[in-house]
């Protein structure tokens, strides 16, 4: 069975420092999302994207996010300079359809910045 | 604004005992519904979900949920709970036009032998 795949599983960094997320959607999908989950809180939504564009975002997704999808299959999350509360269990999820296609959530990367 | 009101934060039960975790949701229209399960250290994963139609759904591992407009309700229910069955749940409510998630803020379920 096909699954949203996500690297690495733990990174670990400085405040101050870029880190890339990244994500490998479910081949045949279209619509990409990035959420996530600060520890012992609920899962929030940060991101949609849908034809090489951003098509929703949060007002947790502000400036120093960017999404991209470089190529036919990653998708990737960048923070270009993390803060002590960026971390949190980001997770991936992409679908076939946007609205009522079921989301299918990657393994989530655990990010703790230091 | 929408939202989605899991009002148990943490359940005990005993397995082979029955389960019913409450989920509320807040929307101007019938949204759609999920209901994903997270194991420790792993990612959500999908039980069931309700879009139209028959308001009682089956999903994966015995659970089923109920839709009921007039209480804005989505339980989720299983009828004799297994150990393995220990985890967190989270309620989820389709938020915008792009399909993004409104999740609840879970309900650990812990099974007692």
């Amino acid at each position: 069975e096909p699954e949203v795949t996500q690297t690495p599983s733990h990174q670990v960094t400085q405040m101050g420092q870029e880190v890339i997320l990244r994500c490998v959607p479910i081949s045949n999908h279209l619509y990409f999302y990035w959420y996530r989950q600060i520890l012992g809180q609920k899962v929030e939504f940060l991101v949609s994207f849908y034809n090489n564009e951003i098509s929703e975002k949060s007002e947790i997704f502000d400036d120093q996010f960017s999404v991209e999808r470089p190529d036919g299959s990653n998708f990737t999350l960048k923070i270009r300079s993390t803060k002590l509360e960026d971390s949190a269990m980001y997770f991936c999820a992409s679908t076939r359809g946007g609205g009522s296609g079921t989301q299918y959530f990657g393994p989530g990367t655990r990010l703790l910045v230091l | 604004a929408q939202s989605v009101t899991q009002p148990d934060i943490h359940i005990t039960v005993s397995e082979g005992a029955s389960l019913e975790l409450r989920c509320n949701y807040s929307y101007g229209a019938t949204p759609y519904l999920f209901w994903y399960v997270q194991s420790p250290g792993q990612g959500l994963q999908l039980l069931l979900k309700y879009f139209s139609g028959d308001t009682l759904v089956q999903g994966i591992k015995g659970f089923e949920a109920e839709f009921k407009r007039s209480q804005s309700s989505f339980n989720l229910r299983k009828p004799s709970v297994h150990w393995s069955d220990a985890a967190e749940y989270f309620c989820a409510a389709e938020g915008g036009s792009q399909g993004n998630l409104i999740f609840g803020k879970g309900t650990k379920l812990s099974v007692k032998p």
